[in-house]
């Protein structure tokens, strides 16, 4: 069976600091990982997915399979970054998410 | 046409009620997908259309019927349902669910209320 946690329910920072959203995973095959964002009002939406390995809006995610870890990460945090970040597992042809990280970027 | 369509946005019915949802995609996917997301908690697959078969079913209660009449149309018929059934329900697609890359796209979701 597949597993996300995203340990944190709330993170909060202030505009200009670092942001790392933490996301571990159990899943016995090779998986596929992704993060999904979802602004207030706004559909929910592909941010990254590990196999591209690019930078989307300053965000980075890496693969860690020794740690099954997928965090997500930005060194300056601007406050439209505010939203509901999920990191999501594919296996298996389904799509399982982690209950989610609320970013909150103060001024 | 890149988005993944849902109507209605909000829908309010009594547990004696039949309606339905409809999705649609213009994107040429292959892949089709039912979520039902509960406030402040993440969304979770009830169904899944490949080439509009159906190939996943997460045992959902069957006062949730599923349809997909064509490829680009996803249709989800409820009768019956019950105030617990109050979500937001989403519609997703994807190019091709059995490939390694596949990435899905969601629609805005329909706002659910049973009373």
């Amino acid at each position: 069976a597949q597993r996300v946690t995203q340990p944190e329910k709330l993170l909060s920072v202030f505009k200009g600091a670092p942001v790392e959203l933490k996301c571990n995973y159990s899943y016995s095959g090779s998986p596929e990982l992704f993060w999904y964002v979802q602004y207030s009002r706004q559909r929910l939406q592909l941010l990254l997915r590990h196999i591209s390995r690019e930078s989307i809006k300053g965000f980075t995610a890496d693969l860690n399979k020794g740690e099954t870890s997928f965090h997500l990460k930005k060194p300056f945090a601007q406050e439209e970054d505010s939203a509901m970040y999920y990191c999501a597992l594919r296996g298996g042809n389904k799509l399982v998410f982690g209950a989610g990280t609320i970013l909150r970027v103060k001024s | 046409d890149t988005e993944v369509t849902q109507t209605p946005k909000h829908l309010v019915m009594g547990m004696t009620n039949k309606k339905s949802l409809k999705c649609e995609q213009h994107m040429g996917h292959r892949a089709m997908y039912w979520y039902k997301q509960k406030a402040k908690k993440p969304p979770e697959l009830m169904f899944v259309y490949s080439y509009e078969k159906l190939s996943i079913n997460e045992s959902v209660p069957s006062r949730f019927s599923p349809e997909c009449p064509n490829s680009s149309l996803l249709n989800l018929h409820l009768h019956a349902l019950q105030p617990e059934d109050s979500a937001l329900y989403l519609c997703a697609s994807s190019q091709d669910r059995d490939k390694y890359t596949d990435t899905q796209y969601f629609g805005p979701g329909t706002r659910l209320t049973v009373l």
